[in-house]
């Protein structure tokens, strides 16, 4: 069986601020690890995604992910947050082998940004 | 790339009506998921397919739920009857070798 955790249903930082959001996930198996980011009244768009190889993944809009095996975490950052960035974000799981290929997701985490 | 179409966009009925949406998925994409999303529960899979045939269905809450893909560029989602509990976001995804998955701009159903 396969989880994700998102420490913080709602995170709030200031312009220009570090923003960190957390995700754990617990998988039997090696996982596929992702993020999305969903804006008001819009789909889920793809942010990152781990696979396999440098555990420090970039993606669009400045944000970075890396994934720790050894904390099973795989936290979203951005240097420098900008009020676009305000939107909900996603952290799922695929475990590896995993023949059903179901993504299991976080609760998500929103993400507010103060001029 | 036009990415994942799903109409409509906005579903208004009232209990007791059939309410269907539809789904296109990224051309050349295998694999094809239905989502719902609410504040309550979260993003919830209903059902998924690859090469048009249901591999999953064990997250579609009732038999008023089916879901249909008569071809590889086409997929339904149908409630018949409506219940306002079934208010909600419904999301359509697709993937190619079913790992990374793009969604659509999603339907959103109110039933009165």
């Amino acid at each position: 069986a396969q989880s994700v955790t998102q420490l913080g249903s709602h995170v709030s930082v200031s312009e220009g601020a570090l923003v960190l959001l957390r995700c754990n996930y617990s998988s039997s198996v090696p996982p596929y690890l992702f993020w999305y980011v969903q804006y008001p009244n819009q789909g889920l768009q793809l942010l990152l995604k781990y696979t396999t190889g440098a555990t420090l993944v970039k993606g669009i809009n400045g944000f970075e992910a890396e994934f720790k095996k050894s904390e099973t975490s795989f936290h979203l950052t951005k240097p420098s947050a900008h009020m676009s960035d305000a939107a909900e974000y996603f952290c799922a799981v695929i475990s590896r082998g995993n023949a059903g290929n179901m993504l299991t997701f976080g609760g998500g985490t929103r993400l507010m940004v103060k001029p | 790339d036009a990415g994942v179409i799903q109409s409509p966009r906005h579903e208004v009925t009232e209990m007791g009506q059939e309410v269907t949406l539809r789904c296109k998925p990224i051309s050349g994409h295998d694999y094809l998921f239905w989502y719902r999303q609410t504040m309550m529960r979260g993003l919830e899979l209903l059902i998924y397919f690859n090469n048009n045939v249901p591999i999953d269905d064990s997250g579609m809450p009732e038999d008023r739920f089916s879901a249909k893909m008569p071809n590889a560029s086409f997929s339904t989602l149908k409630i018949q009857p409506s219940e306002p509990r079934d208010s909600a976001v419904y999301f359509c995804a697709s993937s190619s070798g079913g790992k990374t998955q793009y969604f659509g701009p999603g339907t959103r159903l109110l039933v009165l």
